[in-house]
């Protein structure tokens, strides 16, 4: 069966601090990988998508950056926080058929002080 | 520009009775449609999804129709349970690996 884990669970950085995400996905190879971020009470936005090793498509920025640096491994960074970057970063996965069905991790919640 | 429009905001039903959620969008390009469920402090699940070809989808308590004249589509959730209150999120497909979320639903099931 496949997991998804995501680390932290939750963060409280300071404004202009660096962060760094993280999701790993276990018994899937080469899955389609995703970055959403939820404002509190809000609507999920489509951060940034990964199909291969390596390859990373923006979709919208808020000043962050993505890597997947491995096949099971994407990563949410940025060198300086903004207080809007609060909220809950959601990492999901998708067999392969595109974003049709997207399987997500239980979040990270991130504080901007 | 909001891409997908989702009404009400928040709805409250009586266990048994019928929920209807709206969902609405811009883009008559738009050809895949799920609908996720989402309960507090976790990530979303997708409970239901149609495409464009078809203009009604049913699972369970659960079933979708899609009016792609006036790009509206709704979600009905029949014999309403507790356990179903969670918020509900539309989203539209505008290319193979995007999707855009409405505003979501937050449904409250009253015993």
């Amino acid at each position: 069966a496949q997991t998804i884990h995501q680390w932290p669970v939750a963060e409280i950085k300071a404004v202009g601090s660096p962060l760094s995400l993280g999701c790993t996905i276990k018994g899937k190879s080469s899955p389609n990988l995703y970055w959403y971020w939820q404002a509190t009470g809000g609507t999920l936005q489509q951060l940034f998508y990964s199909i291969t090793v390596g390859q990373v498509e923006s979709v919208v920025q808020l000043n962050l950056s993505a890597s997947r640096p491995k096949d099971d491994q994407f990563i949410l960074s940025t060198e300086k926080l903004l207080l809007s970057h609060s909220g809950f970063y959601l990492c999901a996965w998708s067999p392969g058929q595109g974003a049709e069905t997207l399987y997500f991790g239980s979040g990270t919640r991130l504080t901007v002080l | 520009q909001q891409q997908v429009r989702q009404s009400p905001q928040s709805l409250t039903v009586w266990e048994g009775e019928t929920a209807i959620l709206n969902c609405s969008y811009e883009d008559s390009t738009f050809n895949y449609f799920p609908w996720y469920q989402q309960f507090p402090g976790e990530g979303p699940a997708l409970l239901i999804s149609i495409s464009s070809v078809s203009d009604k989808k049913e699972d369970g308590r659960f079933t979708i129709f899609f009016n792609k004249r006036e790009k509206k589509l709704s979600l009905h959730i029949t014999d309403s349970q507790p356990g179903d209150s969670a918020t509900y999120f539309c989203a539209a497909m505008p290319n193979y690996n995007v999707l855009y979320f409405g505003s979501g639903t937050k449904l409250t099931v009253e015993p």
